[in-house]
C-alpha cells in the first residue's frame, strides 16, 4: 500500500519552455502533499506544501509564479516550472501523506534538465 | 541551530556487518516524530522506520532497528547483516507536534557504501 506515482521520471527541454509535473497516490486519500527540490549530494529542500482544495503554501524564497502547483483532488497534485531555465535544473521529489500526520510516501523523483 | 544533525557525510562497511547511523535532533515539543529514509541512486525515497516519542520500545522493521535514546536526543538507524542492495543515501526526519502541516525536517544525509 501507500504508493504514489510521479510522472515523468525525466525530462530534457529547451529553456523557456513550462514543465509539469504529476503526483498521483495510487491507493490511499493524499489530504497533503509536498514538493520539494534536491540538489546533488544534498539533502531534500521543502518547496511547498499542498492541501487538497486549497491554495499552496511556499517555503521563503521560493517563487510562486515561477512554480505553480495544484492540488485539485485527493489523490493528484500538479507542480508547474514556468519558463524554465537552466538554474531550474534540478530532481524534484513529490510526497503524499493522509490525514493525521501519517508518514510521507514519495514518488520515484522527477529529473530536470533544461538546456 | 541544525534541529537534525547527521555527523556521518559517508561510511563504507563491510557485507554482513551490522552498521549504525548517526542521527541526533533538537527539538523542545514533547510530542514528536523520528523518520529515516533510504535514498538509492536511482532517486525514490523510500520509508524504512518511524519511532514516536512516546514509545517505549526501540523501533523495529526487519532488519532495520531504531536505537532512540530520548535523554540524549538521538535516533540513530542499525541495519544488521547489511547487503550489497543496502548502499544508498540515508536521510534522518523529524515531525514536530505542531508543524506546519506536519512538515519534516531533514538531516543532511548519510551516504552509506557496502563493500563486497
Amino acid at each position: 500500500g501507500a504508493v504514489v506515482s510521479q510522472h515523468p521520471s525525466w525530462v530534457i527541454c529547451k529553456s523557456g519552455t513550462s514543465v509539469k509535473i504529476e503526483c498521483r497516490s495510487l491507493d490511499f486519500q493524499a489530504t497533503t502533499m509536498f514538493w520539494y527540490r534536491q540538489f546533488p549530494k544534498q539533502s531534500l529542500m521543502l518547496m511547498a506544501t499542498s492541501n487538497e482544495g486549497s491554495k499552496a503554501t511556499y517555503e521563503q524564497g521560493v517563487e510562486k509564479d515561477k512554480f505553480l502547483i495544484n492540488h485539485a483532488s485527493l489523490t493528484l497534485s500538479t507542480l508547474t516550472v514556468t519558463s524554465a531555465h537552466p538554474e531550474d535544473s534540478s530532481f524534484y521529489i513529490c510526497s503524499a501523506s493522509g490525514s493525521g500526520g501519517q508518514p510521507q510516501h514519495f514518488g520515484d523523483g522527477t529529473r530536470l534538465s533544461i538546456l | 541551530a541544525q534541529k537534525i544533525t547527521q555527523t556521518q557525510p559517508g561510511m563504507f562497511v563491510q557485507e554482513k556487518e551490522a552498521v549504525t547511523l548517526d542521527c541526533t535532533y533538537d527539538t523542545s515539543d514533547q510530542s514528536y516524530g523520528l523518520f529515516w529514509y533510504k535514498q538509492p541512486s536511482s532517486g525514490e525515497m523510500i520509508f524504512l522506520i518511524y519511532q514516536g516519542s512516546y514509545d517505549e520500545q526501540n523501533a523495529t522493521e526487519g532488519r532495520y532497528s531504531l536505537n532512540f535514546q530520548k535523554a540524549r536526543k538521538s535516533a540513530n538507524l542499525v541495519i544488521s547483516a547489511s547487503q550489497l542492495g543496502d548502499s544508498a543515501m540515508y536521510f534522518c526526519a523529524m515531525r514536530e507536534l505542531y508543524a506546519r502541516n506536519y512538515q519534516l525536517i531533514w538531516g543532511a544525509g548519510t551516504k552509506l557504501i557496502i563493500k563486497p
